[in-house]
Formats: C-alpha cells, structure tokens, sequence
C-alpha cells in the first residue's frame, strides 16, 4: 500500500500565485486532515473533512480552501500565496471507528517556499 | 479547545541511558486519546506510542512507556536504553473525534553515544 501520498514534495511560489497541494490515500479512510508545520510551532490543523462531501476548518484556515469530492483525495487550495504561508504542510488520514482507530497516517510532507 | 505544551525545547541523553520527555495538556474532551510522535530528519511523523484516556493502565511499547496523570494532565515519554536511532524531534499530541490532533511544539532529542 502506498498510504498517503503527498505531491508535490517541494515548491517555490511567488506571492499572489495560486497552487493547489495534491493529497491521495488508498487505505479507504473516511478522515483526513492538513497540517502546517512551522518552526518551534508544532503542527497545526488547517483543515479536515470527515467523508466526502464534508470539510470543517481547523485552527488556522484562513488563506486555505478545501473540498472532498472523492473518500482517497483532499486536496489543498492557496488562492493567492503570501509568505506567511511558508511551511511545510502534511495531509494525514485515519479510519473511522471510534477512538480505537485514532492513529493518523501521515504523508511525507510538502515543504513550500513564498517568495 | 484543546492545549499542549511541552516544556523542554531540547533534551540529551547518553546511549544506553534512560531519557524522560515532558508533555502537558489541557482540555474540554471527556474522551481524547493522546500520542507521542516521532520526527526524524527526514521529515516523516512516525506514532511512537498511544494512550487511551478512559485506561489508567499506563502505555508501553518495547523500550517506550509512558507516564499518564489524568488528573495532572500530565503525558510523559520515557525512552530507556536509548539508541543512536531514537535522536529526533518528538510531539505529543492530544486527538480528539474525527482524526484532529493538537500537538505541542516538539523537544528535539539529541543522543550521544
């Protein structure tokens, strides 16, 4: 099994362009998630969607759009980068099923640059 | 909302040797699990241990245990007979439904032989 495979793995963007930051798994799991990793921050939750269809901000949202039109892809849209986006980002999915289930994959990270 | 902190930016220990990494929390949940992660170089989020929070018996995972305070909000990480492998950043983390993790800044865990 591949997991959860992020693309691209790295990126440089010029402020005010848009991209969109690929995330696909084939483990059938209804919960997925982005996070950003910032320094001496941890990550943080950007957005998660619970099945297709369904998404919900995390705590930091603003500057990111999500949607979930399929159970394997969660896609991340930047309208219009600005450097304070600069991070390295992980999608993360896991199963439904209650708290037994709570392990999250995590893909190998996206680390984006914004000029 | 849910907080975590870990208060140890950094940490060292001597090969072979036993090394305890500090994790704190608060939270709303009645029913959250929290985790240790760990984060080589290389960037992967590798899941070290897990506890449940409705199980006081304490997590272990070979040479890794933890430390659950329930009541102190308290989640420590010990690591004993630490090996040149374990060097990495470490987060803990408190998860609640639907897969959201909340995680402290991490404590960078340098290992001398």
């Amino acid at each position: 099994n591949a997991g959860v495979t992020q693309t691209p793995k790295f990126q440089v963007l010029k402020t005010g362009q848009s991209m969109t930051l690929q995330c696909a798994q084939d483990m059938n799991h209804e919960y997925m998630s982005w996070y950003r990793q910032d320094p001496g921050m941890g990550l943080r939750l950007i957005h998660y969607s619970v099945g297709a269809g369904i998404t919900d901000q995390g705590e930091v949202p603003n500057g990111y759009n999500v949607s979930r039109s399929t159970t394997e892809d969660f896609p991340l849209r930047l309208l219009s980068a600005a450097p304070s986006q600069t991070s390295v980002y992980f999608c993360a999915s896991s199963p439904r099923g209650g708290y037994s289930n709570q392990p999250q994959h995590f893909g190998d990270g996206t680390r984006l640059s914004i000029l | 909302a849910q907080t975590v902190t870990q208060s140890q930016p950094e940490m060292s220990v001597q090969e072979a040797e036993t090394v305890t990494l500090s994790c704190t929390y608060d939270t709303s949940e009645s029913d959250y699990y929290l985790f240790w992660y760990k984060q080589p170089p290389s960037r992967q989020m590798i899941l070290v241990i897990r506890q449940e929070a409705y199980k006081q018996q304490n997590a272990t995972e070979n040479r890794f245990s933890v430390n659950f305070q329930k009541a102190a909000k308290s989640f420590s990480l010990k690591i004993s007979d630490s090996q040149l492998g374990d060097a990495a950043m470490y987060f803990c983390a408190h998860g609640t439904s639907y897969g959201k993790l909340t995680f402290g800044q991490g404590t960078i865990l340098t290992v001398h032989p």
